[in-house]
Formats: C-alpha cells, sequence, structure tokens
C-alpha cells in the first residue's frame, strides 16, 4: 500500500532561518507530488506541485521543492521563514494511473516560527 | 478559493444519532472526496465521488456513507455517530483524477 512518512513532527524556527521539510513516499509507479499548508483555523491550501518535467518546482510565498526519483523524495525548502509560514505542512502523493486520484498524506508537519 | 462550502461548520451531537454532512461546489468538478483529520494522521480519504452516483470507498469508510445525486451535492452520512468520529472533515474537489484536488472549510463534528 503506498504511504507518506513526514520526517519532523514539529519544526520550531527564528524568523529568517532556512527551511527543509522531508518527505518520502512508497510506491514505485508514477506518481503525482503536492505539499499543502493549513494555517491555524484554516482549510488546506496548495503549496505547491509536480506532476512532470523539472524536478524542482517552485510554489507560492517563495517555497520550493525538489522532486528526487531515485530517493522517493519530495522535500520543501525555504531560504528565510517569516513569522507567518507558522502553520501546518502536509505532503501528499497520488499514483497517476490509482482510480479516482486518492491522495495519501503524510501525518503533516508542524511550523513554529519565532519573531 | 474554489467554490467549496460546507455545511454546517460545526456540529455537536450525541453518540448514536444520524448525522449529514454536505459538500457543495459551484466548479463543475467531476470529482468530490471526503477526509477526515485528526491529530497525527494527517487526512485520511473516507469516501470519493467520480460522478454523479458513482463512489467508492477510502480507507477509512467504516461506519460512514455518502451519496452524489448532483454534480454539485456530495453528502456524508454518519448512520449511528460514534465518539470516535469526532473530527474535523474535509471536502475536496478536483478536475479529474490524480489532478489538484482543492478543500473546503471544513466541518468540526463532535460526538458526545
Amino acid at each position: 500500500a503506498q504511504s507518506v512518512s513526514q520526517h519532523n513532527h514539529h519544526v520550531i524556527l527564528s524568523e529568517a532561518a532556512s527551511l527543509e521539510l522531508g518527505c518520502n513516499y512508497s510506491y514505485g509507479g508514477t506518481v503525482n507530488l503536492f505539499w499543502y499548508v493549513q494555517y491555524p483555523g484554516q482549510h488546506l491550501q496548495l503549496l505547491l506541485k509536480y506532476f512532470s518535467g523539472d524536478p524542482l518546482v517552485k510554489g507560492i510565498k517563495g517555497f520550493e521543492a525538489e522532486f528526487i526519483k531515485s530517493k522517493f523524495s519530495f522535500n520543501l525548502r525555504k531560504p528565510s521563514v517569516q513569522w507567518s509560514d507558522t502553520a501546518e505542512y502536509f505532503c501528499a502523493v497520488t499514483a497517476i494511473y490509482n482510480q479516482g486520484g486518492k491522495l495519501i498524506f503524510g501525518q503533516g508537519t508542524e511550523l513554529s516560527v519565532k519573531p | 478559493d474554489a467554490g467549496i462550502t460546507q455545511s454546517p461548520r460545526h456540529k455537536v451531537t450525541e453518540t448514536g444519532t444520524p448525522v449529514t454532512l454536505r459538500c457543495h461546489q459551484t466548479e463543475n468538478h467531476r470529482y468530490m472526496y471526503w477526509y477526515r483529520q485528526d491529530p497525527g494522521h494527517g487526512l485520511r480519504l473516507i469516501h470519493y465521488s467520480y460522478g454523479v452516483k458513482d463512489t467508492d470507498k477510502g480507507e477509512v469508510s467504516d461506519g460512514y456513507s455518502v451519496s452524489r445525486s448532483k454534480t454539485e451535492d456530495f453528502l456524508l452520512t454518519l448512520e449511528s455517530a460514534t465518539s470516535s468520529q469526532t473530527s474535523v472533515y474535509f471536502c475536496a474537489i478536483s478536475h479529474s483524477g490524480g489532478d489538484t484536488q482543492y478543500f473546503g472549510p471544513g466541518t468540526r463534528l463532535t460526538v458526545l
């Protein structure tokens, strides 16, 4: 069965620090990959996605992620975090030939940015 | 934001009572999904629909049923609510399977 693992449950950073959140998935076939963000009390919003092409994808708010197929990884990065980046971040994967496009989510990483 | 609304936004109910949550979209997307969000588990798929009257189970479907009689509406029913179904429920839509899913605002359900 597919699964997604996010390495860090809670990350605490100071403003201007660099961020890297790990995400690994288990599935041998072709996948679409997503990072979603959930600000406190809000719904999930798409940060970025990878379907094909350049494995380095850029998203909103200065986030980027790199797909490394050989490592089954899709890590999220941001060079300099802001207090407003405090949120929970979810990595998600769907197999492209999976009927229904069912998303499998990681358990989430809570990011706290100290001003 | 995609045109997705969920109702009610908050509900408190008692064990054993039936509960129906509604998801309504104005995007004419074919696919609709129900997830539940619990601490430490991320989001888990309950049921999804790939067209009117076409539905299938997700990974945590026990105790839940769904119906989709119109493209724009996807209903989630808890036939007899239990305390383990206390959660936040999110609806999502996508144009096609595997495509980006857009999420609604969520319904916080408490079963006492």
